[in-house]
């Protein structure tokens, strides 16, 4: 267990629908990434909240959005949804921006069809 | 363009030592080596880290070589629940949890 929790564990959704992904970090942490991570790939970072504003982002296109709240839980939310967005979806944790470990939750299966 | 190169599947027998290796020849000066173990249908796991020396925690070892363009994981007394897919990361500090992962190694623990 690693403190991080997301939710939901599975949904399927229509291409063309919108999807919002939460996640719940460890407490006492600030900084929270996203990864996407397709079937037999490693995970893909898409990008990184610190106290609420985005830190950095991956190669991912601007229909991915993220916000973190004051209590630094997080959401992940795509629209227009491709059947390329099918994949595990994975939020990090960590206490700092400057940290060496993150946590991992056990991600959202997303099926899009 | 991957930073790491991993073999993409290993066989070890429970009790024995697991040797994973990874050649990052294009690393940076101040580029960590960070290690995490995915298990079947969960998030990542952080294992280990370092930058030029060798370290050990309850987990495992990592061994840098003096050049620091490979370094080996090594999972002293493999059981079962370590078969996983090893991911080895090179990235600055203070990147933890901005990882550019691989496709990594797969374990297999075999009795």
């Amino acid at each position: 267990e690693t403190g991080v929790t997301q939710s939901p564990t599975h949904l399927i959704k229509t291409r063309g629908q919108q999807v919002t992904l939460r996640c719940s970090s460890q407490s006492g942490h600030n900084t929270v990434s996203w990864y996407q991570q397709a079937l037999g790939q490693g995970p893909q970072f898409i990008f990184q909240y610190y106290r609420e504003e985005e830190n950095g982002r991956g190669n991912f296109p601007p229909r991915f959005s993220g916000l973190q709240f004051p209590n630094y839980s997080s959401e992940l939310n795509v629209n227009a949804l491709e059947l390329d967005d099918s994949a595990l979806y994975l939020c990090a944790s960590s206490t700092t921006v400057m940290n060496t470990e993150a946590f991992f939750g056990q991600g959202t299966r997303l099926t899009v069809v | 363009d991957a930073k790491t190169t991993q073999p993409p599947s290993m066989d070890c027998a429970e009790g024995r030592a697991a040797n994973l290796p990874c050649n990052h020849s294009t690393i940076s000066g101040n580029e960590y080596v960070y290690w995490y173990r995915q298990i079947h249908s969960q998030g990542p796991q952080y294992i280990i880290h370092g930058l030029k020396n060798n370290e050990t925690n309850e987990m495992a070892s990592l061994i840098i070589t003096e050049d620091r363009k490979s370094s080996t994981l090594i999972l002293p007394h493999a059981t079962l629940r370590d078969t996983a897919v090893y991911y080895c990361i090179v990235s600055p500090m203070g990147t933890a949890s901005k990882l550019t992962f691989g496709t990594g190694t797969r374990l297999q623990v075999t009795l």
